[in-house]
């Protein structure tokens, strides 16, 4: 069975333009959430999804970022416009359960650089 | 807040060394607590949880136990090799909640 799968593995973009990050959860997990590494810091929660409800965005940082998780399968993180900030490591997990009674799956993640 | 605080890396050992990554946590009630590995080119995986107090978590050699009174999960292998070379999170989860917290990771860089 496959695993939560995200693409790309890397993204390297100047600063001001666009960037799609995408998330494929495991197959029939209804949860699915993405955090983000910065700078080497925690990982820190971004949004949660259920199925293509946004159960809980309370980690998202501005309105240049946007996630959508149209027909409940896979997600996208969009960043728009790009900042040197937003440099980091972006994690994508799913989980069947959203209340912690199951293990969330998390994906290899995607690295991106904001030059 | 909610938070984990966890030793920071890296963290150099010879193999067969005995390792300990401490970690320590601020939260309200009783959450869940774990620790998750990154190994090279790989996702973040669960290496070990415990659920309630006193519960020791174990995996793979490594083993953490959770003490209510120090609040803290700190992760133990009594003999490193080479391969366990990764970055290692602590985390919690709160009772009824669905995002983990995490720490800030240590590296783990063990020499053969």
């Amino acid at each position: 069975e496959a695993g939560v799968t995200q693409f790309p593995s890397h993204s390297v973009i100047e600063k001001g333009q666009t960037v799609t990050l995408r998330c494929d959860p495991i197959s029939g997990h209804d949860n699915l959430y993405w955090y983000r590494r910065v700078m080497g810091k925690e990982i820190k929660f971004l949004l949660h999804f259920v199925k293509e409800s946004k159960q809980d965005e309370s980690g998202m940082p501005n309105n240049r970022f946007l996630a959508e998780r149209t027909g409940g399968t896979y997600s996208t993180l969009k960043v728009q416009p790009a900042e040197l900030e937003d440099s980091g490591v972006y994690f994508c997990a799913s989980s069947q359960d959203g209340r912690g009674n199951t293990e969330a799956f998390f994906g290899q993640g995607t690295r991106l650089t904001v030059v | 807040g909610n938070s984990v605080t966890q030793m920071e890396g890296p963290v150099t050992l010879s193999e067969e060394a005995f390792l300990t990554i401490n970690c320590t946590y601020t939260a309200t009630g009783y959450p869940s607590l774990f620790w998750y590995v990154q190994y090279p080119g790989e996702g973040l995986q669960l290496l070990l949880k415990a659920t309630k107090a006193d519960d020791k978590g174990s995996n793979k050699g490594f083993e953490a136990t959770y003490r209510k009174e120090t609040t803290s999960f700190h992760l133990e292998k009594g003999s490193v090799q080479v391969s366990d070379s990764a970055v290692y999170f602590c985390a919690l989860l709160l009772k009824g909640a669905s995002k983990i917290i995490f720490g800030s990771g240590t590296r783990l860089s063990i020499r053969p």
